[in-house]
């Protein structure tokens, strides 16, 4: 299994700032997964975050506003760009280590 | 497009009750097929499925897939207030570019009352 913190665990935002939100695990992996779950909704994949290359997006998202980095094989830092209401979701992180487990996530809400 | 689609979306019972939450699937690539239960923020793990056929099972829960069918299903035997959850139902993507991504079904809500 995997041990995986976020930071974090939840933030007020104003519309037009950016939040940056940050994974961390207790084992090397080489890809890591941030998801997004909107009010009500189920999750939804926002990119894939391999160490040594970009992240890859899922159809509907952005670089521009969802930038990722991946400095290292425990480490990742989602943002949240130029924020609007819509934004307001739990984000999380995720891992596969046989299995695929998910980080405590953070919940955003944008006024 | 790939779909997981579950039913009921949800679902009231007293306690003590025998529950069958169902999760369909059509995806392309398909590796294996995860149960989680979400409380709060995260989803916890409580089976992957890769076979057919083949149930598993801890404790008061048991799932079971169909890969001729393409279906799933979540028991949860004796509810107690404290499987009071959203059940999600996920299908894993096999190969290339896609290996790892999950695709959610919208979730069955589960309320025990005691």
């Amino acid at each position: 299994s995997a041990v995986i913190s976020q930071k974090p665990s939840r933030d007020i935002c104003q519309r037009g700032t950016s939040l940056t939100i940050q994974c961390q695990v207790d084992s090397q992996v080489t890809m890591m997964f941030w998801y997004r779950q909107q009010p009500g909704q189920s999750l939804t994949l926002i990119a894939t975050a391999n160490q040594g290359s970009e992240a890859t997006y899922e159809s509907g998202f952005v670089i521009d506003k969802f930038p990722i980095s991946r400095p290292n094989l425990t480490f990742s830092t989602l943002t949240v760009s130029n924020m609007s209401p819509e934004d307001s979701s739990i984000y999380l992180c995720s891992v596969v280590i046989y299995e695929q487990y998910f980080g405590p996530g953070t919940r955003l809400t944008v006024t | 497009e790939d779909k997981v689609v579950q039913s009921p979306l949800s679902l009231v019972v007293h306690e003590g009750d025998t529950v069958t939450l169902n999760c369909s699937y059509e995806v392309t690539n398909f590796r294996s097929l995860l149960w989680y239960k979400q409380e709060k923020k995260a989803p916890t793990f409580l089976f992957m499925l890769t076979s057919s056929g083949i149930e598993k099972k801890s404790g008061r829960l048991s799932s079971i897939l169909d890969k001729k069918e393409l279906f799933s299903i979540l028991n949860i035997t004796a509810t107690q207030t404290g499987d009071s959850a959203i059940y999600l139902c996920a299908v894993e993507h096999a190969g290339g570019t896609s290996y790892g991504k999950l695709t959610f079904g919208q979730g069955t809500i589960l309320t025990v009352h005691p």
